[in-house]
């Protein structure tokens, strides 16, 4: 069966300090890969999506990052951490097949102080 | 994707059917009604998703009117686990160029009540 890690489950980082996060998805092979970001009291918001290994595509300028350097894994980085980063990030993946629904990790917390 | 319209928040009390509304006037014909719940601190789950057809599964069932333009999320005997906020999402079931994303809104607070 498949299965997806995300990493830390919570994170305190100081403003302007680097940031990586990793998702890894076991159990399927070049799974579509997300992630999102929920502020406190918010709606989920996409931040990065990743077709394939070395694709990745923005939805929305910001503060932060994303690599696929493997098939099932997905980094979301930051060189320095703004207040405005701190939410709920949670990575998702599902098949590259049309009409499929799509599973998520269980988050990091990151509170940015 | 077509944008969907759900009440911010219900109530219901334990046992009884939890019947979520979502309009989705602007839907086209080959768009899918996808529905998730999030509890509190955790990941999305999804339960459901349908295109015409009403459905059913373990989890709930779902209403989809006949000119699609709005569905029902069905939980037939809500339990106290159940309480989370329920999202309806309309998303094309063909390529796209968001890797099929998922587009969340606001979606609707459930508390089910003892």
């Amino acid at each position: 069966s498949q299965t997806i890690h995300q990493w830390p489950a919570t994170l305190v980082q100081p403003v302007g300090s680097p940031l990586s996060l990793e998702c890894t998805v076991e159990g399927t092979s070049n799974p579509n890969l997300y992630w999102y970001r929920q502020a406190a009291g918010r709606g989920l918001q996409l931040l990065f999506y990743s077709v394939g290994i070395g694709q990745i595509s923005s939805e929305v300028p910001q503060n932060l990052s994303a690599s696929r350097p493997q098939d099932r894994q997905f980094i979301l980085s930051s060189k320095k951490l703004l207040l405005s980063d701190s939410g709920f990030y949670l990575c998702a993946w599902r098949s590259g097949r049309w009409n499929t629904e799509a599973f998520f990790g269980q988050g990091t917390r990151l509170t940015v102080v | 994707d077509a944008k969907t319209t759900q009440p911010p928040s219900m109530d219901c009390a334990e046992g009884r059917a939890a019947n979520l509304p979502c309009n989705h006037s602007t839907i086209s014909g080959n768009e899918y009604v996808y529905w998730y719940r999030q509890i509190h601190s955790q990941g999305p789950q999804y339960i459901i998703h349908g295109l015409k057809n009403n459905e059913t599964n373990e989890m709930a069932s779902l209403i989809i009117t006949e000119d699609r333009k709005s569905s029902t999320l069905i939980l037939p005997h809500a339990t106290l686990r159940d309480t989370a906020v329920y999202y309806c999402i309309v998303r094309v079931g063909v390529n796209s160029n968001s890797g099929y994303a998922l587009n969340f809104g606001k979606g609707t607070s459930l508390l089910v009540t003892p």
